[in-house]
């Protein structure tokens, strides 16, 4: 079984502008949440998104916002960009219920850089 | 909110040697406990998991920790280690009723020849 998959691996971008990262879960997961990783903040939950709903939001400004779409997949965006937000973007999947977390299963992220 | 505290920044210890990595948790119920290793540029890969059951949890690379509520940790142990175990190494809690998982600030170990 694939795992989970993001893209893009690397991007570059200026500040102000703003940019979409995707993200496929593991066939089968309905579940997909989003991290931050920084040398300073560590990894931090954004939010979380199941069956297109979602579920569960992290302490981050609107600026970061998703959705996610009827097979699953996820698009994290964030608009007007800081020199702040370069980090390194860890999507996960599991297998959750309704009522009930899992097990993640995390991708290889996409590292974002804002000059 | 449930919260980690990994107290090591960083560990040393030569190949071969043991190695026991610390992390104390915060949570108002029984939490899901989760080891992550996370090398350069990568991912995170799961070591292991406690969700219920056998408070000791055995994981992949030799890996083990245990759970201990009296003491709200979940170390992780492996009797000798390898070079290629050099890595970052996260524990983890999440709440059972959803997904929003916290992280501890991690622990880079670095192998010695």
């Amino acid at each position: 079984k694939a795992g989970v998959t993001q893209t893009p691996r690397y991007l570059i971008k200026t500040r102000g502008q703003q940019v979409t990262l995707s993200c496929s879960p593991i066939s089968g997961h309905r579940s997909v949440s989003w991290y931050q990783q920084t040398p300073g903040q560590g990894l931090q939950f954004l939010f979380e998104y199941f069956s297109e709903t979602q579920r569960n939001k992290g302490n981050f400004p609107g600026r970061f916002s998703g959705r996610q779409f009827s097979n699953s997949r996820s698009e994290m965006n964030v608009s007007t960009l800081e020199l702040g937000d370069s980090a390194l973007y860890l999507c996960a999947s599991s297998l959750r219920t309704s009522d009930l977390g899992g097990e993640q299963f995390f991708g290889p992220g996409t590292r974002l850089t804002v000059l | 909110a449930q919260s980690v505290t990994q107290p090591d920044i960083h560990i040393t210890v030569s190949e071969g040697a043991s190695l026991e990595l610390r992390c104390n948790y915060s949570y108002g119920a029984t939490p899901y406990l989760f080891w992550y290793v996370q090398s350069p540029g990568q991912g995170l890969q799961l070591l292991l998991k406690y969700f219920s059951g056998d408070t000791l949890v055995q994981g992949i690379k030799g890996f083990e920790a245990e759970f201990k509520r009296s003491q709200s940790s979940f170390n992780l142990r492996k009797p000798s280690v390898h070079w290629s175990d050099a890595a970052e190494y996260f524990c983890a809690v999440g709440a059972r009723e959803n997904n929003d998982m916290r992280f501890g600030a991690g622990t880079r170990l670095t192998v010695k020849p």
